[in-house]
């Protein structure tokens, strides 16, 4: 089955402690991206990447770092976690140019 | 700065009243057209995908359009099961990064 992968999809931390949340897809696809969903803000892009060891910024990226060393994995870095990153993150994939799918979200409440 | 604006925020229906959703984008630069569902705690599922004015696609009950403009999703005869919030969200030639409308919340009472 196609698909978009995140773990963990709950995750209570505290700050300043470093955590990874990881993102797999099976579908072969180029373009993977971060993204927040937070109340009347939306969906925000954090970072995205147009295939192996290439990455960039999207429009919130401060305080996230990300790689890509594989096609199918994209993690999301936060070095030192505060509590203005509590949010519903969202990976997707795609081919480039394309359509996006989501993956089903991993809520982050830092203390 | 390159907006997208859906409107109404929220909309009530009964089951069987069609209606019809709207989402406007910055006028220069359209690359891409895409409108999601997201049902509660849940990913945004892709629905459609526009990329030239006048054109249409259709899906069970829902039908997306797109002018020079803004694009309408068209609900008809919707069913409970179609409540969800529908995200809008748009492709600028240049950017690589897709933004998104806030969505509008349908709520389809039986």
């Amino acid at each position: 089955e196609a698909q978009v992968t995140q773990n963990p999809r709950y995750l209570i931390t505290v700050t300043g402690k470093k955590l990874t949340v990881t993102c797999s897809q099976n579908m072969n696809h180029e373009y993977m991206s971060w993204y927040r969903q937070d109340p009347g803000l939306g969906l925000r892009q954090i970072y995205y990447s147009m295939n192996v060891e290439v990455t960039d910024k999207g429009d919130v990226p401060e305080g996230y770092k990300v790689s890509r060393k594989e096609k199918r994995n994209f993690p999301l870095i936060l070095e030192s976690p505060s509590p203005n990153q509590t949010s519903l993150y969202f990976c997707a994939s795609g081919s480039v140019g394309e359509t996006q799918y989501f993956g089903p979200g991993t809520r982050l409440l830092v203390l | 700065e390159d907006q997208v604006t859906q409107s109404p925020e929220a909309l009530r229906l009964q089951e069987g009243e069609s209606s019809s959703l709207n989402c406007s984008y910055t006028v220069s630069g359209l690359r891409g057209l895409f409108w999601y569902r997201q049902d509660p705690g849940k990913g945004p599922e892709f629905l459609f995908t526009l990329y030239s004015a006048g054109e249409e696609k259709e899906k069970e009950r829902l039908k997306a359009t797109l002018t020079k403009k803004e694009s309408f999703l068209h609900i008809t005869a919707p069913k409970p099961e179609d409540s969800a919030t529908y995200l809008c969200a748009v492709q600028y030639t240049g950017r690589r990064a897709l933004t998104f409308g806030s969505g509008t919340r349908l709520q389809v009472q039986p």
